[in-house]
């Protein structure tokens, strides 16, 4: 089982729609979780971090952790086309300075 | 300003040969990191180092050796480049848990 995992898409979502990305991991000691944005050609930018379970929001994203069930989300309110990108998760393992990334969620939004 | 800077940007070269690549941030962080993306896209931790001292150092073969003059520098130096080398190297800085990522260095090994 990979330790991290993603969906490798393309999700595709007509422009101003939720878009929902998932993200489950293998390690249940895991206590920080990531989504880093990464454009074509470009590097990784992060996005959000969580590190309780429930619901974080900053502006049109939204991050949501379940710790019980190993899955980290990240939903993006009002699509639009520049949020066309590939998505990635990224979970720091307990007691560890690694991040362990998942090979990313492809999203296309849709004019 | 840029935060984490890399040089070369770009490096195209023979099998066999060695090269280095250089990573320095201005941020004051106390951890640097090298990553390697692959063409599938897969981020992929290679070293790490806190403040001068090495402290992640996963399954990488011994021709890639990092150093880390100062811990605004960290470097990376690279032997024998073989075919499979080829990819985007990554180097990030972080204070805490937040990581930023310099603009990658692209390697084609010819």
């Amino acid at each position: 089982q990979k330790e991290v995992e993603q969906n490798s898409g393309p999700l595709s979502v007509p422009e101003g729609a939720i878009a929902s990305l998932n993200c489950t991991y293998s390690d249940r000691g895991s206590q920080s979780f990531f989504w880093y944005r990464q454009y074509s050609g470009k590097s990784p930018e992060l996005i959000m971090f969580i590190y309780s379970n429930g619901d974080k929001e900053d502006g049109r994203f939204t991050a949501q952790l379940n710790k019980a069930s190993q899955y980290v989300s990240l939903l993006i309110r009002d699509s639009q086309p520049s949020d066309s990108a590939t998505y990635l998760c990224a979970v720091n393992p307990s007691g560890t300075y690694k991040y362990i990334f998942g090979t990313g969620t492809r999203l296309k939004v849709l004019a | 300003d840029t935060a984490v800077s890399q040089t070369p940007k770009y490096l195209v070269t023979q099998m066999g040969n060695d090269k280095s690549i250089k990573c320095e941030q201005n941020l004051g962080h106390d951890t640097m990191y090298w990553y390697k993306q692959d063409s599938k896209k897969f981020l992929k931790i290679m070293f790490s180092y806190n403040n001068k001292e090495l402290i992640i150092n996963e399954t990488v073969p011994n021709r890639f050796s990092p150093k880390s003059p100062d811990k605004a520098h960290l470097n990376l130096h690279i032997n024998s480049l073989e075919l499979g080398d080829s990819a985007v190297y990554f180097c990030a800085s972080s204070q805490d848990w937040t990581q930023y990522f310099g603009p990658g260095t692209r390697l084609l090994v010819l």
